[in-house]
């Protein structure tokens, strides 16, 4: 059965800081992966997926993600945070089906 | 185009006590989906319709039931709710056809509390 890890729960970054948030998947194939931020009481939005070709993907508000196969990865990273990406962040697998499997999510506060 | 709408927005409830959380999309969307989030959890899915006329068990269906009233639409019912059942509710919607057309888009989710 397929996984995915986050493994901060929490990370607290300063403005202008870069940002990184790790995902890590366990699946046989490769998978089709996704970034998703959920502002606080808001729904889920969609920053980027990646589904073959280029390992580093482009998304909305100035992320990125790289997918190493290698290492089963799929890192979040932003160069520069601004306090309106406090937020929370899940990293989530869609696999053999149209069903998706989330990680536990990490929480980004942003100091001023 | 409103996207994904979920209706209510928040519900207190007594358990026992029974509801029906709504959902629509306006993207033609044939697949959809109902999610809840618990802290620390992530999304689990309870239920999925891949097309209109079909529902499926997702990873924790025990205590819900759905039911597809078209294509637009996808509803969520507790029948007896649990203190258990307190969380978070998202419904989500996407395309079959593979690659990107799956990519699901969420409503902006239901909050249900138990007492």
């Amino acid at each position: 059965a397929q996984s995915v890890t986050q493994p901060d729960i929490h990370i607290t970054v300063s403005e202008g800081a870069s940002l990184e948030l790790r995902c890590n998947y366990s699946y046989g194939a490769t998978p089709y992966l996704f970034w998703y931020v959920q502002s606080p009481g808001q729904g889920l939005q969609l920053l980027l997926k990646y589904f073959s070709g280029d390992t580093l993907v482009q998304g909305i508000k100035g992320f990125e993600a790289e997918f190493k196969r290698s290492q089963s990865s799929f890192n979040l990273r932003k160069p520069s945070v601004h306090w309106s990406d406090a937020a929370e962040y899940f990293c989530a697998l869609k696999a053999a089906g149209n069903k998706l499997t989330f990680g536990g999510g990490t929480r980004v506060l942003v100091k001023p | 185009n409103a996207g994904v709408t979920q209706t209510p927005k928040f519900q207190v409830l007594k358990t026992g006590q029974s509801m029906t959380l709504q959902c629509a999309q306006d993207m033609n969307h044939n697949s959809m989906y109902w999610y809840r989030q618990d802290p620390g959890m992530g999304l689990r899915l309870i239920y999925y319709s891949a097309s209109e006329g079909t529902t499926d068990k997702g990873e924790v269906p025990n205590g819900y039931n759905v039911s597809r009233l078209n294509k637009r639409e996808f509803s969520l019912r507790l029948e007896s709710a649990a203190p258990s059942q307190t969380s978070v509710y998202f419904c989500a919607s996407s395309e079959m056809g593979g690659g990107d057309q799956e990519t699901q888009y969420f409503g902006p989710g239901t909050r249900l509390l138990v007492l």
